[in-house]
């Protein structure tokens, strides 16, 4: 089975800072992977799909990139709506979600 | 719009059968699969299964597949999932979501509110 290791599991960051959230797959997932924000209390939110690919309504401060094992998810200028947990995921007969990314206020 | 409503929240105890509904509304319920995600207090998203609406095709995470069943409904546009042997560490908000072919991945576009079970003697 295909495993998704993220980096950092916790980041700290201010208003205005811009951060990135790596993602490794344990094996070659060609770009076949997305990112969610999770809020306390609330189900997760598909932000960006196919690696790279902003999710309608999702405000472009969110670029997704990588291909292969890499990938990353960054935020310009963090608004304080951000403030949440970021999950990388990936399906084939399997989905798989990587161990999340807890984004607090610094 | 896409709407995904579960069942409320559920208190069991060990050993019991719980079983989840998720009923949807606003597209066409053959086209889309099916996959339940679990979440234990303070921890990351877990994957249990999912299920094409359009053919029956199953696919359970290995840890769960002895103890969990997922079916549909087409005449009410609805999902199930049950989860039989219940334990503690079941304990957890059990999420549906709607799964999105696009780009020859398969992504979460929708999501339920979310169904708290808890497990307790």
């Amino acid at each position: 089975d295909i495993q998704l290791t993220q980096s950092p599991s916790f980041l700290s960051a201010s208003v205005g800072d811009r951060v990135t959230i790596t993602c490794r797959a344990s094996q070659g997932i060609s770009s076949y992977l997305a990112w969610y924000q999770q809020k306390p209390g609330k189900a997760p939110k598909l932000l960006i799909y196919a690696a790279s690919t902003l999710q309608s309504g999702v405000p472009s401060r969110f670029s997704g990139g990588g291909s292969g094992t890499e990938f990353t998810l960054t935020i310009n200028s963090l608004q304080p709506e951000d403030f949440a947990t970021y999950y990388c995921q990936h399906l084939n007969s399997y989905l798989t979600f990587g161990g999340g990314t807890k984004v607090e206020i610094k | 719009q896409v709407q995904l409503v579960q069942s409320g929240p559920e208190v069991k105890r060990p050993g019991a059968s719980v079983k989840v509904s998720c009923k949807t509304a606003g597209y066409t319920f053959t086209s889309y699969g099916i996959s339940w995600v679990r979440q234990a207090p303070g921890q990351g998203l877990e994957w249990m299964a999912w299920i094409s609406v359009y053919n029956g095709d199953t696919n359970y995470a290995q840890n769960l597949q002895d103890r969990v069943t997922m079916t549909t409904d087409t005449s009410t546009s609805t999902a199930y999932m049950e989860l039989r042997s219940l334990r503690s560490d079941d304990t957890a908000t059990y999420y549906c979501a709607r799964i999105w072919l696009v780009a020859a991945g398969y992504y979460l576009e929708y999501w339920g509110q979310g169904t708290l079970v808890t497990v307790s003697s």
